[in-house]
This record gives C-alpha cells, structure tokens and sequence, in this order.
C-alpha cells in the first residue's frame, strides 16, 4: 500500500485480557517504530525494530509488551493481561532505514481502551 | 537527556491572522526537526522537517528555521486557514544512541475561526 496501515483501527477489551496489534509498514521501509500516544503522557517510544531485530525495546513500559517483526514486513504489538492504564491510541511508523535521523511515517494508529 | 519544549496551547485564532508556534529543544549531538500535524481523526503527518543549523524547512505555507545558537525551531504561518486547525507536535530525533527514537513536544491545539 502507499502508507502505513494499522489494524484494528479501534480495540475494545477487558481487563485481564491479551490484545494483539498489528502494522503493515510502508513498502521497502525496513525500520519499524511503534509509540504510544496517551493523555497523560504524550506521544511516547516504544519499541525500533531493524529488519526483525529489535536494537531498542526502552520504551516499553513492562514485560507485558512485547512485539515482534517478520519478514522484515509485519509486525504485531501484544500486550498481555491488559490494565486500563494501557488505555491509549498506539500508533506505528517506518522509515526507509538508512540513517537514524530519517523522516518517520505514521499510520492511523489503533485506538485501545481497557474496561 | 533530549526533550521538547512546546508553547502551551490552546492557540484561537481568526481565519488570515499570523500564527506562531514556539519550540525549544535540549539534545545531544545535531539532531534532525521536525512538526507533524495531526488533524480531527487522523493519523500524525510530517508538515516540515530540517536536519542541520540555519535549515529552513516549508510546506503549505508554514516555515520553521533550525536555530542551533537559541535551541529553537518555531513554527510560522504568515495567513492561517480554517483547514489549519490541527494539533501541531514538535518532534526532534538526536540519532547517535538515540537511533531512531523521536522525542515529542507535548503538542499544540490551533483552532481557526472564519
């Protein structure tokens, strides 16, 4: 496709439960990023992925986030045994890879909110 | 560590009134600016970007010049629309260790009126 697409756009779930997030990069662009966007917060780094490695996991907030990339195409965001304080929009984002100062393209993002 | 600093909105203005959005940044090394616009229920959207000092990045109308001697690189728009109306983030990336990870300013809710 011609931008980053993210899926599902809106997310609905109790708490406890595992969600998976996904994200379909720009074509070619093989750096990944997922943030997080909350009020409380502000926009936030997650996780960068390089191909299918992960260099820099920082950002996520707890062991129950993990994410992973295959193919150096797709990846998938879980959060397990959600909270609410996980409630927020999560959004992705690829570049083509080349430098680390690269412009970030963003897709829609996924909306989650935890009951 | 690197950090943002954005002019606390919100920010109401009449359609054609001159806008400006300040920015100031702390970083390490020469990091690249950048202002994403994000509009009602979409996605974040790059509007400018500039990567060294004295850089002046533009698009639609807006500009914003990498002052590396003030730390600074606000966003201008000389005659603002309705279809301006967005929430502006100020965003650097340091690079070096870094890589890749964006800092984000807190964000700037412009509302335009006809």
């Amino acid at each position: 496709g011609a931008g980053v697409s993210q899926s599902p756009s809106n997310k609905v779930t109790e708490k406890g439960k595992d969600v998976e997030l996904r994200c379909d990069p720009i074509s070619g662009h093989t750096a990944l990023y997922w943030y997080r966007q909350s009020l409380g917060q502000g926009l936030e780094f997650l996780i960068y992925f390089q191909g299918n490695s992960a260099p820099d996991k920082s950002g996520l907030p707890s062991d129950r986030f993990s994410a992973e990339r295959t193919g150096g195409s797709v990846s998938t965001l879980t959060i397990q045994r959600t909270q609410q304080e996980d409630s927020a929009v999560y959004l992705c984002a690829s570049s083509l890879g080349e430098s680390g100062q690269e412009t970030q393209y963003f897709g829609p993002g996924t909306r989650l909110l935890v009951l | 560590g690197n950090s943002v600093t954005q002019m606390e909105g919100p920010v109401t203005l009449s359609e054609e009134a001159f806008l400006t959005i300040n920015c100031t940044y702390t970083a390490t090394g020469y990091p690249s600016l950048f202002w994403y616009v994000q509009y009602p229920g979409e996605g974040l959207q790059l509007l400018l970007k500039a990567t060294k000092a004295d850089d002046k990045g533009s698009n639609k109308g807006f500009e914003a010049t990498y002052r590396k001697e003030t730390t600074s690189f606000h966003l201008e728009k000389g005659s603002v629309q309705v279809s301006d109306s967005a929430v502006y983030f100020c965003v650097l990336n340091a690079g070096g260790t870094s890589y890749g990870k964006l800092t984000f300013g807190q964000g700037t809710i412009l509302t335009v009126h006809p």
